[in-house]
């Protein structure tokens, strides 16, 4: 069977400071891979998708990065933090069909300080 | 584009009642519709989903959802609420089509099931 990971679950940060937040799956090859931000406990925002190793779509320009240097491992990234970049991080996959569900990993917690 | 609406923010329902969480939809052509659970500081957990077919459709922990492509809604419903049943509903679209495996996600509904 397919899982996701993420980590840390939790971080706490200073404004300014670095981010690296990593995602695996295991169990299945080739997936679609996505990052989400989820503020204050609701709505979701798509952040990046991935297609394949090395292909990275942006929906939302800002302060964050995405890459994919190995078929199932999807890292977000940001070379100096926001007050604004505060949320639940939250990490998915789907298999590369169309109608597909996306199964999503626990999510980690980012606070900026 | 697409879009969907969650009119609802907040639903409470008595322990043993029916529930309905309404979820209307706008997507060129015909839709993919996705129903997704979430419990508080955790990830989101698929419960069902419409592809095509019968218009109700069955998924985990005894949720169903109907699709009515006329209203454009797919509502998610549930004979005999369980606080368990407590927590973050999510409704989502993809457009059907080649390259549709982006979902767009409604706002969400908190359902607070009341012993």
């Amino acid at each position: 069977s397919q899982t996701i990971h993420q980590w840390p679950a939790t971080l706490v940060q200073p404004v300014g400071s670095p981010l690296s937040l990593e995602c695996t799956v295991e169990g299945t090859s080739n997936p679609n891979l996505y990052w989400y931000r989820q503020a204050a406990g609701r709505g979701l925002q798509l952040l990046f998708y991935s297609v394949g190793i090395g292909q990275i779509s942006s929906e939302v320009p800002q302060n964050l990065s995405a890459s994919r240097p190995q078929d199932r491992q999807f890292i977000l990234s940001s070379k100096k933090l926001l007050l604004s970049d505060s949320g639940f991080y939250l990490c998915a996959w789907s298999p590369g069909l169309a109608g597909k569900e996306q199964f999503f990993g626990p999510g980690t917690r980012l606070t900026v300080l | 584009a697409q879009s969907v609406a969650q009119p609802e923010d907040q639903v409470n329902v008595a322990e043993g009642n029916p529930l309905t969480v309404k979820c209307t939809y706008s997507v060129s052509g015909n839709p993919y519709l996705f129903w997704y659970v979430q419990y508080p500081n955790r990830g989101l957990q698929f419960l069902l989903k419409y592809i095509t077919g019968d218009n109700l459709v069955k998924g985990s922990y005894g949720f169903e959802a109907e699709f009515n492509k006329s209203q454009t809604s797919f509502h998610l419903k549930k004979p005999s609420a369980l606080v368990s049943d407590s927590a973050l509903y999510f409704c989502a679209v993809s457009p059907v089509g080649a390259g549709s495996y982006q979902l767009t996600f409604g706002k969400g509904t908190k359902l607070s099931v009341i012993p």
